[in-house]
């Protein structure tokens, strides 16, 4: 099992442009989390999906941050238009529902955007 | 979910057992309790979770008291490795819910 494949791993962009971030979740899991995490905040989490509907986006700090997940096997999360601020790292993790079972994280996409 | 308190670093000398306490005095009955580790700037990774009873795998024992309202986390035989930081987290069981990370205990192993 490859893990949770996040992919870019690092991405520079300048403020304004358009970002997405792209997430394969681990065959089988049924949840799927994306988490930002800076200095001063900690690890946040932004949105979650169970089977592929979103559940709970409270997270997602403003109308610039959207995700999407058409597929049991794929999400983004995109920021337009990227602002510095958004600079974090950005983790997905999945997981099963039963409670018998933790996340598994990604090694994250660090993003700077200057 | 409930929230969760723990001391923002502590010290363990190499091949000593590390003990890391956290305290979730407001958990609910459906609500089990999580460990993950975050070392350096990886992605964190699950270590160990429990309801009521103590629980032991290859990694790391999880005490839970009586009561619930704390446990400890044991790395029986620290390594310099097990440097990073560490988070307490509980979550209700009816599903995988959402889970809130707190500012976690930086945990650092000393030779």
């Amino acid at each position: 099992d490859a893990g949770v494949i996040q992919s870019p791993r690092h991405e520079v962009t300048e403020m304004g442009q358009e970002v997405t971030l792209r997430c394969k979740p681990i065959s089988g899991h049924d949840y799927l989390f994306w988490y930002r995490q800076t200095m001063m905040r900690g690890l946040e989490l932004l949105i979650y999906f169970n089977n592929n509907v979103p559940i709970d986006d409270s997270g997602m700090p403003e109308d610039r941050f959207s995700a999407k997940m058409p597929n049991a096997s794929f999400s983004t999360l995109k920021i337009q238009p990227s602002e510095p601020r958004d600079s974090a790292v950005y983790f997905c993790a999945s997981s099963y529902g039963h409670p018998h079972y933790g996340y598994t994280f990604g090694s994250g996409t660090r993003l700077t955007v200057v | 979910d409930a929230k969760t308190t723990q001391p923002p670093s502590m010290d363990c000398a190499e091949g000593r057992a590390a003990n890391l306490p956290c305290n979730h005095s407001t958990i609910s009955g459906n609500e089990y309790v999580y460990w993950y580790r975050q070392i350096h700037s990886q992605g964190p990774q699950y270590i160990i979770h429990g309801l009521k009873n103590n629980e032991t795998n290859e990694m790391a024992s999880l005490i839970i008291t009586e009561d619930r309202k704390s446990s400890t986390l044991i790395l029986p035989h620290a390594t310099l490795r097990d440097t990073a930081v560490y988070y307490c987290i509980v979550r209700v069981g009816t599903n995988a819910g959402k889970s809130t990370f707190g500012d976690g205990t930086t945990l650092t192993v000393k030779p």
